[in-house]
């Protein structure tokens, strides 16, 4: 399977703790998105990287979450001091160098935060 | 900023019946429009897209949708429903001048057999 990977599928924290999730993105992709998704909710954008520089953040994005992708290949993203809110569903998605290519999303990343 | 509005929570369609999902978005440049579809535990996958040209668009699984710039709409629609379409679907825009993919909270689709 030569799609997006995120690992792992399934985290259970507790409170404070931190927490990393990666992604293997699709290999000719040069483009990687971090989105989060709550229950009932669409995916909403935490940050983008064109190769291996952040272009884009939210301000969705606290100072408790970094997310890198030193060599332009997979990337991971950091919560620390985890908290009840931060609960959700963390989906990696990769696209081709244009801005009207579709994106390829991972199967997500649950978190589950006690 | 970019935003997209689907207004029906769930759309319940008979099997074999026509099958519309309704879209609206706003946008400050010209609207690269998608739409996406998640089955229960898998991933979000690409059903189509409007970037320019025909007004209608052709996608997977037989979905199309069709752009309509002075409604700012960008329904979802198939002819016939299957049993098998019954999940979760998003409609997202993206504003031509950036990178950010904003999406809508998403229609439950059921076909009812």
């Amino acid at each position: 399977d030569t799609g997006v990977s995120q690992d792992p599928r399934h985290k259970i924290t507790k409170r404070g703790q931190n927490v990393t999730f990666r992604c293997d993105p699709i290999s000719e992709h040069n483009r990687l998105y971090w989105y989060r998704q709550t229950l009932g909710q669409g995916p909403e954008f935490l940050t983008y990287f064109q190769n291996e520089a952040q272009l884009e953040k939210s301000r969705l994005l606290s100072d408790r979450f970094s997310a890198e992708r030193p060599k332009g290949s997979f990337s991971t993203l950091e919560i620390q001091r985890t908290e009840q809110g931060d609960s959700a569903m963390y989906l990696c998605a990769s696209s081709p160098g244009t801005t009207a290519g579709e994106l390829f999303f991972g199967e997500g990343s649950r978190l589950t935060v006690l | 900023a970019q935003s997209v509005a689907q207004p029906e929570d769930q759309v319940n369609v008979a099997e074999g019946n026509p099958l519309t999902v309704k879209c609206t978005y706003s946008v400050s440049g010209n609207p690269y429009l998608f739409w996406y579809v998640q089955y229960p535990n898998r991933g979000l996958q690409f059903l189509l897209k409007y970037i320019t040209g025909d007004n209608l668009v052709k996608g997977s699984y037989g979905f199309e949708a069709e752009f309509n710039k002075s409604q700012t709409s960008f329904h979802l629609k198939k002819p016939s429903a299957l049993v098998s379409d019954s999940a979760l679907y998003f409609c997202a825009v993206r504003d031509g001048g950036n990178n950010r993919l904003a999406f809508g909270k998403g229609n439950q689709v059921v076909v009812i057999p």
